[in-house]
């Protein structure tokens, strides 16, 4: 069975510092994409970053990085220099095998000035 | 840059009567989904869409509900008999191909069922 599991429901950073939302997946599927995705307060989804289950390089775009570590299955988001506007629900998933996404209970981030 | 479009926005409809959500892909994208946000809560996965028959769908996802792809581009979602239960953000994805691509979501429909 697919299993995402984010622990933290809340986080609070001060402006200007990095941040890690955690992720754990559980799978049993050999090919698999993991994602993290925004929800800020109006309610849209917005992608951030992906990683394929066999990249070897940590998935990086902009101030956002993805640390990976595929022995543990932890998917953690890295938010660096946080901005006010990085205020939202963070939203791990995981697509594997039929098409299927699998959504984490989501860690809602908020930035402190 | 391209994006998918869902409308309406905000449907309020009374518990029994059927609602149909609807949704415009990216046009290039192969691959739709359905997915529910309770308010509050995490996103559900409800079915997705390939080649005009659904690919995979979740328990959610019982008679109730039905999806279709009526013309080249648009992809909708069909509530039968709403209950209270069914208020929720309904969000459309689609995706280029399968199986790890990402999805991209359209802004939602929030349905509240009265």
């Amino acid at each position: 069975a697919q299993k995402i599991t984010q622990t933290q429901p809340g986080m609070f950073v001060q402006e200007k510092e990095a941040v890690t939302l955690d992720c754990t997946y559980d799978t049993s599927d050999q090919s698999y994409g993991l994602f993290w995705y925004k929800q800020p307060s109006s309610g849209e989804m917005i992608f951030l970053i992906y990683q394929g289950s066999y990249d070897e390089q940590n998935a990086t775009e902009g101030r956002y990085s993805l640390n990976f570590q595929k022995a543990r299955k932890s998917a953690n988001l890295v938010i660096s220099a946080s901005q006010l506007g990085d205020s939202a629900m963070y939203f791990c998933a995981m697509m594997g095998n039929f098409n299927k996404f699998y959504f984490g209970s989501g860690t809602k981030l908020n930035v402190k000035p | 840059e391209p994006e998918v479009t869902q409308t309406p926005s905000h449907q309020v409809t009374q518990m029994g009567q059927e609602v149909i959500l609807r949704c415009v892909p990216i046009s290039n994208h192969l691959y739709f989904y359905w997915y529910r946000q309770i308010l509050g809560q995490k996103v559900e996965f409800l079915v997705s869409f390939y080649n005009n028959e659904i690919s995979e769908k979740s328990e959610i996802f019982d008679d109730q509900f039905s999806v279709e792809r009526p013309d080249g581009s648009n992809f909708t979602l069909k509530i039968r008999s709403t209950k209270l239960e069914d208020s929720a953000m309904y969000f459309c994805a689609s995706s280029e191909m399968s199986s790890t691509d990402t999805q991209y979501f359209g802004p939602g429909t929030r349905l509240t069922v009265l």
